[in-house]
């Protein structure tokens, strides 16, 4: 059973038009990822939460935004992209304990046209 | 702020081991050092991870050094479809708990 689920799998929008990203758990974790990783590169972390505290990493563009109205759900608002930001988006779970694995969402594929 | 270092690429032949080393020089006491893989278009899936005692699972087994710098990921006996980038991770204290940051990982190429 899937335990980090991202919805949709493939996502086209617009140059400028906001677009939303979700993510939902439930695994009950207090960590909830959000990462862009362009072809070929690592996932690069965007930012973060610990329960409701909000962590933004210092090069996230504030073109990219995040909500998490609750434990079980995450979502990836980005307010106006550009065709730069075309790349997966990976939404990730973990424990508070250091010898917790983090589990991953099988991703989000964003094109900007 | 990734605390690891690995070669970005590496070939092994089908049905022998391969061995995957990482740097993580800088890494503190209490730190666990973690691996995963991503196959092509997926998210990246846990494979193992440990503290200072050699671990091993049903996927691979992970050597760490006595001064805890480095380790080896070894997968037994590699099959076509362990063709992936494995990423070794050092998550990094942020507060209360430990963020999870990649390096840039080694693209492991299993050969016919």
């Amino acid at each position: 059973d899937a335990m980090v689920i991202q919805n949709p799998r493939y996502q086209v929008t617009q140059f400028g038009k906001p677009v939303t990203l979700s993510c939902s758990q439930t695994l009950n974790h207090n960590v909830m990822y959000w990462y862009q990783q362009k072809s070929s590169q690592a996932p690069k972390l965007l930012f973060h939460y610990y329960d409701k505290d909000f962590n933004n990493e210092a090069d996230t563009p504030d073109n990219f935004q995040s909500r998490r109205p609750n434990t079980s759900f995450c979502f990836l608002d980005i307010r106006s992209p550009g065709l730069g930001d075309t790349a997966m988006y990976l939404c990730a779970t973990s424990g508070q304990t250091m010898n917790t694995e983090a589990f991953f969402g099988q991703g989000t594929r964003l094109t900007v046209v | 702020d990734a605390k690891t270092t690995q070669p970005p690429s590496m070939d092994c032949a089908e049905g022998r081991a391969a061995n995957l080393p990482c740097n993580h020089s800088t890494i503190s006491g209490n730190e666990y050092v973690y691996w995963y893989r991503q196959i092509h278009s997926q998210g990246p899936q846990y494979i193992i991870h440990g503290l200072k005692n050699n671990e091993t699972n049903e996927m691979a087994s992970l050597i760490i050094t006595e001064d805890r710098k480095s380790s080896t990921l070894i997968l037994p006996h590699a099959t076509l479809r362990d063709t992936a980038v494995y990423y070794c991770i050092v998550r990094v204290h942020a507060g209360g708990y430990q963020k999870v940051t990649f390096g840039t990982g080694t693209k492991l190429q299993v050969i016919p």
